[in-house]
């Protein structure tokens, strides 16, 4: 098993593109998160989804949209970027009553 | 709502010298607690949980916690620490562990071993 994946692992943005980060995890989780971890701060929940077609918002969804098509795939897509979402990115899985598993995240830079 | 508070942002401790980084949680509710740790441009991984049972749970690298119920706290602990352990230590707490998991994380500690 790879577990959590995720690309890019580094990207440097300007301001007003948009992007997407990619994850993917291959242990058939129902649930998978979006996470964003800026300097001397916990990480905060940006979205969450239960199952394929499923998905909510976390703590700071502003700026931040998401699907999920498929059990495997979460991607985030970044509209309009900002220097505000310069932060690094984590995505994690979890199986129904189980713990969560962290990908090893994407540092972003929006200049 | 929970929140969870990491009082040290850095912790300086000499190599082979014990060390306890300390995390205190506030909830209305029964909570399960987790520690994390970040090496340095690594993603997070789980060093060890309390879901029920015993309060005092060893996790990897040779390192254990203790939950307090009346303190509402969870202090990391280890005997003797490596240069290897530094890192960024993140407690976290959840009200529930079936369904979805609202992860409530601290700011983290900075674990800086010196030989």
């Amino acid at each position: 098993n790879a577990g959590v994946t995720q690309t890019p692992k580094f990207r440097i943005l300007k301001i007003g593109q948009s992007m997407t980060l990619q994850c993917a995890q291959d242990m058939n989780h129902n649930y998978m998160y979006w996470y964003r971890q800026d300097p001397g701060m916990g990480l905060k929940l940006i979205y969450y989804s239960v199952g394929a077609g499923i998905t909510d918002k976390g703590e700071v969804p502003n700026g931040y949209n998401v699907s999920r098509s498929t059990t495997e795939d979460f991607p985030l897509r970044l509209e309009l970027a900002a220097p505000s979402q310069t932060s690094v990115y984590f995505c994690a899985s979890q199986f129904l009553g189980g713990l969560q598993y962290f990908g090893p995240g994407t540092r972003l830079t929006v200049l | 709502a929970q929140s969870v508070t990491q009082l040290d942002s850095q912790v300086p401790v000499f190599e082979e010298a014990p060390v306890e980084l300390r995390c205190n949680y506030s909830s209305s509710v029964s909570v399960y607690l987790f520690w994390y740790v970040q090496y340095p441009n690594q993603g997070l991984q789980l060093l060890l949980k309390y879901l029920s049972g015993s309060t005092l749970v060893k996790g990897i690298n040779g390192f254990e916690a203790e939950f307090n119920k009346s303190q509402t706290s969870f202090h990391l602990r280890k005997p003797s620490v490596h240069i290897s352990d530094t890192a960024e230590y993140f407690c976290a707490v959840t009200p529930g562990m079936t369904g979805f998991q609202k992860l409530v994380f601290g700011t983290g500690t900075r674990l800086l071993v010196s030989p």
